[in-house]
């Protein structure tokens, strides 16, 4: 069974510039979460899907940060316009029903300069 | 609110030595309390769930252990591929997985 894709693996920009990561969770997994972990801290939930639809973004600054998950499957996560405390790396996770262990990608590590 | 603490930050260990990482919570209607281990570079890996005070889940040289106040994952003769940061996470009522902020465990040869 593949795991939880990410892509780009690294991405390093300047402030005020945009960036995107995408995730394609394992087949068959209803819900999609999306971590920010800050380097010595545990991951901190952004948003959550369930298919296509929002089920949590009370922590996704919403400013800057956009998500969506087309057709219930892969997602994006857009930050607009980076600051230099968005530096992290930002998980993707999946699990077939909510509740259920989660499946994490490998992450893309964020460098804001 | 729910919350989850990590305690020790960073704990060194000789090989063969055991010891345990605590993880304290509140949080509102315990749904499950989850542990997964981190490698550097790499997203958390799902070790053990544990639903309700008193159970006991065990896999390898780890043992997870649950109170209604806290978990301890013990680690009898650590191995020094036994190396990672160690998470603990909560999921209650709020539906929502918290972490805590992990323990990095090194076990030295």
């Amino acid at each position: 069974e593949a795991g939880v894709a990410q892509s780009p693996r690294y991405k390093i920009i300047e402030k005020r510039q945009s960036v995107a990561f995408w995730c394609n969770p394992i087949s068959g997994h209803a819900t999609l979460y999306w971590y920010q972990q800050i380097l010595g801290q545990g991951p901190k939930l952004l948003i959550q899907f369930q298919n296509n639809g929002v089920v949590d973004d009370s922590q996704l600054p919403k400013d800057r940060f956009s998500a969506e998950r087309l057709k219930g499957v892969d997602s994006t996560l857009k930050i607009q316009p980076a600051k230099l405390e968005d530096s992290a790396v930002y998980l993707c996770a999946s699990n077939r029903v909510r509740n259920e262990k989660l499946f994490f990608g490998s992450g893309t590590q964020l460098s804001v300069l | 609110e729910d919350q989850v603490t990590q305690s020790p930050e960073a704990l060194r260990l000789q090989e063969g030595e055991s010891s345990s990482l605590n993880c304290s919570y509140t949080v509102s209607g315990l749904r499950g309390l989850f542990w997964y281990r981190q490698d550097p570079g790499k997203g958390p890996e799902f070790l053990f769930t544990l639903y309700s005070a008193g159970e006991e889940k065990e896999k390898e040289r780890l043992k997870a252990t649950l109170t209604k106040k806290e978990s301890f994952l013990h680690i009898t003769a650590p191995k020094p591929e036994d190396s990672a940061t160690y998470l603990c996470a909560v999921l209650g009522n709020t539906g929502k997985l918290i972490f805590g902020q992990g323990t990095t465990l090194q076990v030295k040869p």
